[in-house]
């Protein structure tokens, strides 16, 4: 059972363009969200996270969306460069009620960025 | 500061073997870690150490375990290894509390032959 989804296996932008990546999750408990960056044979990068009691964050470049409603989270990278090229990772966790640090992980979309 | 470190980046074994490997976390980072990811399955919890107490397990046979030092350094274990058990072998380690970010290493990479 796969609770949380990335359905986008692969995304292609031009650079200078925005990159949305999207996410989807099952479990209503998730209630905290973060995405993650990966090179090949590499660990995970961390990018940007979000709590539940949130819908929008933002670093730099990066905003992280969350509809609870709609159980879909999406990164937005703007403005896309070819060094974004990598996988993007979307994880969930449930923290509330106790310490825990376990991440469940999507599958992952493969960003191409072209210069 | 320096990051999560593990080791070995590599190694090849053979069926049957066991393997251990190494982590050591971020400074002053009390929770670790351990994920496998494989081609097949993606990136897949297999249990976090905090102050030397296992917190949290995944869905992995006994074959793999862990163990967590004084220093918050931490091993992993496989015993009897089979061919699918090659997979990127990562560490991660944040300060425990819930919602704070995880740091990962850089992994190692199992080969079972």
């Amino acid at each position: 059972d796969q609770q949380v989804k990335q359905n986008s296996p692969s995304l292609s932008v031009q650079e200078g363009r925005i990159s949305i990546l999207n996410c989807d999750y099952t479990n209503s408990m998730f209630d905290y969200f973060l995405w993650y960056k990966k090179y090949p044979a590499e660990g995970p990068t961390f990018l940007i996270s979000i709590s539940s009691i949130k819908d929008k964050n933002e670093d730099g470049r990066f905003t992280v969306f969350l509809n609870k409603s709609a159980k879909h989270l999406s990164l937005h990278i703007v403005p896309s460069q070819p060094g974004d090229s990598a996988v993007y990772f979307c994880a969930a966790s449930v923290i509330y009620g106790g310490a825990t640090n376990k991440l469940i992980f999507g599958t992952g979309t493969l960003l191409a960025v072209q210069p | 500061k320096a990051g999560v470190t593990q080791t070995p980046r590599y190694l090849i074994k053979t069926r049957g073997q066991q393997v251990t490997l190494s982590c050591s976390p971020i400074s002053g980072h009390r929770s670790v870690s351990w994920y496998q990811q494989t081609p097949g399955q993606g990136l897949q919890f297999l249990f976090e150490y905090f102050s030397e107490t296992q917190r949290n397990k995944g869905n992995f046979p006994g074959r793999f375990s862990g163990r967590q030092f004084s220093n918050s350094r931490s091993e992993m274990n496989v015993s009897t290894l089979e061919l699918g058990d090659s997979a990127l072998y990562l560490c991660a380690s944040s300060d425990g509390r819930s919602g704070n970010t995880i740091y990962f290493g850089e992994g190692s990479w199992l080969t079972v032959v």
